[in-house]
């Protein structure tokens, strides 16, 4: 069965970068699903931050993120990572990964920016 | 970038039906789909471009497309259609593919 396992929770001082990372199995991680990135702070909507071609590394980002998320992959790991740089304590979200047309999530890791 | 606009909080009685909407221009193109997120838990698919269920979806979740809104029924609701429902669809402005949701729609089953 597909599943997309993520990171544990992060606390991190402003200023910081954080690194999230989503695991795959029960497909192949290179096959034509890219991995979407989704955040939600709490008691808030679902935004949508970027996504990224496992099999070619290809990525494009939301306008409000260009320039601070980078999107990468090991394939030798089935692993997609989310790292988004220079926090701010609006950065406090759980962030998701999502596989494709958003058929299977991460369970969401939780990142809190706080000094 | 395109927006989603969704219904405010709307409740309905165990059994009975309701009906989400989801309004945006990118509609125009692109069919939505819709994903419900209960309490403490991560979104689930519900339902695809083309009234496509996920496996282990049941059928009372139904969809529909007209012009620039989309539009999710639940059929005989069940306690545990209970949380918050959020379209999304392809957002076809930009260089490159990106996506947009909605801003979601609370529902309470009484």
């Amino acid at each position: 069965q597909v599943q997309l396992v993520q990171s544990e929770a992060e606390l991190k001082e402003p200023g910081a970068s954080v690194r999230v990372s989503c695991k795959a199995s029960g497909y192949t991680f290179t096959s034509n699903y890219d991995i979407n990135w989704v955040r939600q702070a709490t008691g808030q909507g679902l935004e949508w931050m970027g996504w990224m071609n496992p099999n070619t590394g290809n990525t494009g980002y939301a306008d409000k993120f260009e320039g601070r998320v980078t999107l990468t992959r090991d394939t030798s790991l089935s692993t997609a990572y989310m790292e988004l740089r220079n926090l701010k304590s609006d950065d406090t979200a759980v962030y998701y990964c999502a596989r494709g047309r958003f058929d299977f999530w991460g369970q969401g890791t939780l990142v809190t920016v706080s000094s | 970038s395109s927006e989603l606009t969704q219904d405010p909080p709307v409740s309905v009685a165990l059994g009975q039906t309701v009906t989400i909407t989801c309004q945006g221009a990118v509609l125009k193109y692109f069919s939505a789909s819709w994903f419900l997120q209960r309490p403490g838990q991560a979104p689930v698919l519900v339902l695809s471009p083309g009234n496509n269920r996920p496996s282990g979806i049941p059928d009372r979740f139904s969809g529909s497309d007209s012009g620039t809104t989309a539009t999710l029924t639940i059929t005989g609701a069940r306690a545990d259609d209970e949380g918050d429902y959020y379209c999304n669809s392809r957002d076809p402005s930009g260089s490159h593919p990106r996506w947009v949701f909605g801003g979601g729609t609370k529902l309470t089953v009484l």
